[in-house]
């Protein structure tokens, strides 16, 4: 079965300095997974994804994460954290990879991100 | 330059009574699904349609039903409303091919 974790529930950092979202997930294959961020009274939007290319994926707004197979993590980077990165951040695994054309997601509960001027 | 449209975007129902929230997409996906999202618990799947004509259950069914009206829209009903589906509920496509989807900006149901 799949399933994620995310590691901590709020993370708060000053802007300018780095910023880490922690991520484990299980699953019985190759996983794809996802970071999606979701602002204020919005949808979720795609941060990026990864489906078994290179193990550094680069999204948007100078996010990056990094699939180490050995740790089963998936943690979201950003070197200088703006005000504008405050969201909430998924981590999403999707069953896709059995073979099923249906991509089922599988969220976590979701990290809180403050940005303190 | 819509993509998932969800409507209404706010909703006050009293115990009982009955809604259909509706969702149509402008991407020519074949698959669509249905969550929900409470606080501190991620999205939770409630239905999903793999394709027009087909509809599934996902992790939280129970209270409510689906309706695959042709390939642009999948509606979200429910027959009897109750406190517990208070949410913000979103709507979400996604094509064959790149395996992502796509979100609507949500439904916020309040049932009192």
């Amino acid at each position: 079965a799949q399933s994620v974790t995310q590691l901590d529930s709020h993370v708060s950092v000053s802007e300018g300095t780095p910023v880490l979202l922690r991520c484990n997930y299980s699953s019985s294959y190759s996983p794809s997974l996802f970071w999606y961020v979701q602002h204020p009274n919005k949808g979720l939007q795609l941060l990026l994804k990864y489906t078994s290319a290179a193990t550094l994926v680069k999204g948007i707004n100078g996010f990056e994460a990094e699939f180490k197979k050995s740790e089963t993590s998936f943690h979201l980077t950003k070197p200088s954290a703006h005000m504008s990165d405050a969201a909430e951040y998924f981590c999403v695994v999707s069953d896709r990879g059995r073979g099923s054309t249906l991509g089922r997601l599988y969220f976590g509960r979701g990290t809180q991100l403050t940005v303190w001027p | 330059n819509a993509g998932v449209t969800q409507t209404p975007k706010f909703q006050v129902l009293k115990t009982g009574q009955s809604m259909t929230l509706q969702c149509a997409q402008d991407m020519n996906h074949n698959s669509m699904y249905w969550y929900r999202q409470d606080p501190g618990m991620g999205l939770r799947l409630i239905y999903y349609s793999a394709s027009e004509g087909t509809t599934d259950k996902g992790e939280v069914p129970n209270g409510y039903n689906v309706s695959r009206l042709n390939k642009r829209e999948f509606s979200l009903r429910l027959e009897s409303a109750a406190p517990s589906q208070t949410s913000v509920y979103f709507c979400a496509s996604s094509g064959q091919r790149e395996n992502i989807q796509y979100f609507g900006a949500g439904t916020r149901l309040s049932v009192l």
